[in-house]
C-alpha cells in the first residue's frame, strides 16, 4: 500500500505570492491533517479534515486555508506569503479520524520564501 | 495556555546505553499523549499512543510512561542503536468540553544522537 504522498517536495516563492500544496492520503484513509514545522517553533498544527469537513483548526492567520476533496485528497493554500512562512509542511493521514488512530506522515513539502 | 515541554533539548549517548526522555504538559483536559520519532528530512513516525487512563505502553525497545496526576510522560529507550539517532516529539491531544477531540499540542522535541 502506497504511503502518504505530498507534492511538490520543494518550492521556492517570493513574498506576496500564494502557494498551493497537495497531499494524497493512504488509500482508504479519510482523515488528513496539516502541520508546519520550523526549527524555532517545532511542529505546529494547522488544520484537520475528515470526510471533506474541517474538524479542527490551529492558531494560524486566515492566510492559511485548506480543503479536502471527496477522494480524501487535500490541499492547503497560503496567500500573501511572508518570509516567516518558510517551513516544512507535513501532511498526515489516518483511517477513522478518531483521536487514538495512528497518523501516518508524508515526507513533507519544503517551502522557501525569498 | 496549553503547553508541552520536553527535556533535554538534546542528548548524546553511546551505542548500547539506555536513555530516558521527559515530557511535561499543561494540557487539560487531554485525550491522549503520543510519542513520535522523526529522522532528519523525514516525516514523524508514531512510536506509542496512550489515553489518559493508561500508564505505560511499549513498542519494542521503546517504553512510554504516563502519569496523568503530575502531567508527566517519559520515553525510555533500551539498548540504543545508531538508528535511534533522531528527534523524539511528545504530542498531547486536547479534549474539548463535551468530549470531542481538540487540537494537537506539540513539544519541540529532544534531539538524540547515538554514537558508536
Amino acid at each position: 500500500k502506497a504511503g502518504v504522498t505530498q507534492t511538490p517536495r520543494y518550492l521556492i516563492k517570493t513574498r506576496g505570492q500564494q502557494v498551493t500544496l497537495s497531499c494524497s492520503p493512504i488509500s482508504g484513509h479519510r482523515s488528513v491533517s496539516w502541520y508546519q514545522q520550523t526549527p524555532g517553533q517545532g511542529l505546529q498544527f494547522l488544520f484537520e479534515y475528515f470526510s471533506e469537513t474541517q474538524r479542527n483548526k490551529g492558531n494560524f492567520p486566515g492566510r492559511f486555508s485548506g480543503r479536502q476533496f471527496s477522494n480524501s485528497r487535500s490541499e492547503m493554500n497560503v496567500s500573501t506569503l511572508e518570509l516567516g512562512d518558510s517551513a516544512l509542511y507535513l501532511c498526515a493521514s489516518s483511517n477513522t479520524g478518531t483521536s487514538t488512530n495512528e497518523q501516518f506522515f508524508g515526507p513533507g513539502t519544503r517551502l522557501t520564501v525569498l | 495556555k496549553n503547553q508541552v515541554e520536553q527535556s533535554p533539548q538534546s542528548l548524546i549517548i553511546l551505542e548500547g546505553k539506555n536513555c530516558t526522555l521527559q515530557c511535561n504538559y499543561t494540557v487539560s483536559p487531554f485525550s491522549n499523549l503520543r510519542w513520535y520519532k522523526q529522522d532528519t528530512g523525514r516525516g514523524p513516525v508514531s512510536l506509542t499512543i496512550m489515553t489518559f487512563s493508561e500508564n505505560t505502553k511499549s513498542n519494542g525497545r521503546y517504553t512510554a510512561t504516563l502519569d496523568a496526576d503530575t502531567k508527566q510522560s517519559s520515553l525510555h529507550i533500551t539498548a540504543s542503536q545508531l538508528s535511534d539517532s533522531a528527534s523524539y516529539i511528545c504530542v498531547v491531544r486536547e479534549m474539548n468540553y463535551g468530549g470531542s477531540q481538540g487540537n494537537l499540542i506539540f513539544g519541540k522535541g529532544t534531539k538524540l544522537s547515538v554514537k558508536p
